[in-house]
């Protein structure tokens, strides 16, 4: 069964830390993102990944950098958490085709800073 | 300027009934591809159905079809013989372009709630 696997479902943090959230495919796709979901405003695109040490900003790239050394991992990090970072966030990998080939998505990581 | 939206407040659906979401899209692309998806309360994301711009017919996928209306650029999702599994939240998404990158860009999302 292909999937997409985030590291941790939730997650609880101090305001000033570092976070890296980590998210890894074993479907071989090339092009892998990130999204922020936060009630009301949907799924906003912070960063996104079409080839291993490739990385393109979202829309929201503020506040974030990643990080994508291998093909089958892509690493989102938080240089210094603040609160209105607290969200849940989604990974999802693609492959870089036209037609029906949308997303696979990880199951989220609910993240808290406090 | 806001590519897909999204606007319905949330709805309640008697079970058995159809329901219709409705979706806008701004693009000025003439290749672009919509998608529609499904957030129940776990949170995973189901991809529901695909419409692609050059599609000739409406998209099917079950008790899923999209109404494509490409000259109103409406892509509206229509669930028929609604279930009770079907409560959670509905995303509709553009992908733009055929360069490859395949980003997809969300609406906000209706809430769908089935009652029996």
């Amino acid at each position: 069964d292909v999937k997409v696997t985030q590291s941790s479902r939730y997650l609880v943090k101090r305001t000033g830390e570092k976070v890296f959230l980590e998210c890894v495919q074993d479907m071989d796709h090339e092009n892998m993102f990130w999204y922020r979901q936060d009630p009301g405003l949907g799924l906003r695109l912070i960063y996104f990944s079409y080839d291993v040490k490739m990385k393109e900003k979202g829309d929201i790239p503020e506040g974030y950098s990643v990080s994508r050394e291998k093909k089958e991992r892509f690493s989102l990090i938080l240089e210094s958490a603040s609160t209105n970072q607290t969200s849940m966030y989604l990974c999802a990998s693609s492959i870089p085709f036209r037609g029906r080939n949308g997303y696979t998505f990880g199951s989220g990581t609910r993240l808290t800073v406090v | 300027a806001q590519k897909i939206t999204q606007t319905q407040p949330g709805m309640f659906v008697q079970e058995k009934e159809a329901v219709t979401l409705d979706c806008t899209y701004d693009t000025s692309d003439p290749s672009y591809g919509l998608f529609w998806y499904k957030q129940p309360s776990s949170g995973e994301m189901i991809f529901l159905i695909y419409q692609g711009s050059y599609d000739q017919q409406n998209a099917t996928e079950g008790r899923y079809s999209l109404n494509f209306q490409k000259a109103r650029k409406s892509a509206n999702l229509v669930i028929s013989a609604s279930q009770l599994g079907d409560s959670a939240m509905y995303f509709c998404a553009m992908r733009e372009g055929a360069d490859g990158n395949n980003r997809l860009a969300f609406g906000k999302g209706n809430q769908v709630v089935v009652i029996p």
